[in-house]
């Protein structure tokens, strides 16, 4: 059975930093790309940032470019998201979600629970 | 950018019900096209992939079609577990976006 489970998540004041991760089990997690999408309260699903199984791709959503990081451990089976200069607007529920294929631009056939940001002073 | 809009954004049905949910695409997609399942308080769940495959442990009721820019899932009898909201999601475009549409709740009438 696959599993995700991410971690992270806190209260953070405007201006700060958070660093979350996704550990995995019950896939190759090297033969896949991974992702990070979003839910604000009361609102809808928002991707965020997917890295290719290798690392050596990664892409972003416009708003949250040169802001966050994504990056991943193939040898403990983890992706993570550094996400600096946070915003009011990046609270969230963050779920991390695996890729379909190795490359980017797929569907997301796992999903973790999920890790709740909140930016707030 | 590839906007994903869903119709309607909520409906009230019964149990048993035959229930058929929209969502469009501004551009062409072929059938680049995923349905998720949220129940309040729990992660997405993949339903339906390439427009119309169910994913793995699927129920038969759950069925997907379209292609281009307008496409449906269909829920043919409506079981309690049902009721949730429902996101469409393209992967067509590069570099890779994933688009969502704003979601389509389920409730119960």
């Amino acid at each position: 059975e696959m599993q995700l489970l991410e971690s992270g998540g806190a209260l953070v004041q405007p201006g700060g930093s958070l660093r979350l991760s996704c550990e995995t089990s019950g896939f190759i997690f090297n033969n896949y790309a991974m992702s990070w999408v979003r839910q604000a309260p009361g609102l809808g699903l928002q991707w965020v940032s997917v890295i290719s199984n290798t690392g050596n791709s990664k892409y972003y959503r416009d708003s949250v470019k040169g802001r966050f990081t994504i990056s991943r451990d193939n040898s403990k089976n983890t992706v993570f998201l550094q996400m600096d200069s946070l915003r009011a607007d990046d609270t969230a529920v963050y779920y991390c979600a695996k890729d379909h294929e190795a490359v980017a631009g797929t569907f997301l056939d796992s999903w973790g629970q999920g890790t709740l940001v909140t930016v707030s002073s | 950018e590839i906007v994903m809009t869903q119709s309607p954004a909520t409906l009230s049905v019964s149990p048993g019900e035959r229930v058929t949910l929209s969502c469009r695409a501004s551009l062409s997609i072929s059938t680049n096209l995923a349905w998720y399942q949220q129940k309040s308080g729990q992660a997405p769940r993949l339903l339906i992939y390439g427009a119309s495959t169910r994913a793995t442990g699927v129920p038969v009721r759950f069925s997907g079609r379209g292609s281009g820019t307008d496409f449906t899932l269909t829920i043919s009898s409506l079981q309690s577990e049902d009721f949730a909201v429902y996101y469409c999601q393209q992967y067509n475009g590069w570099p890779p976006q994933y688009t969502f549409g704003q979601g389509t709740k389920l409730e119960i009438k």
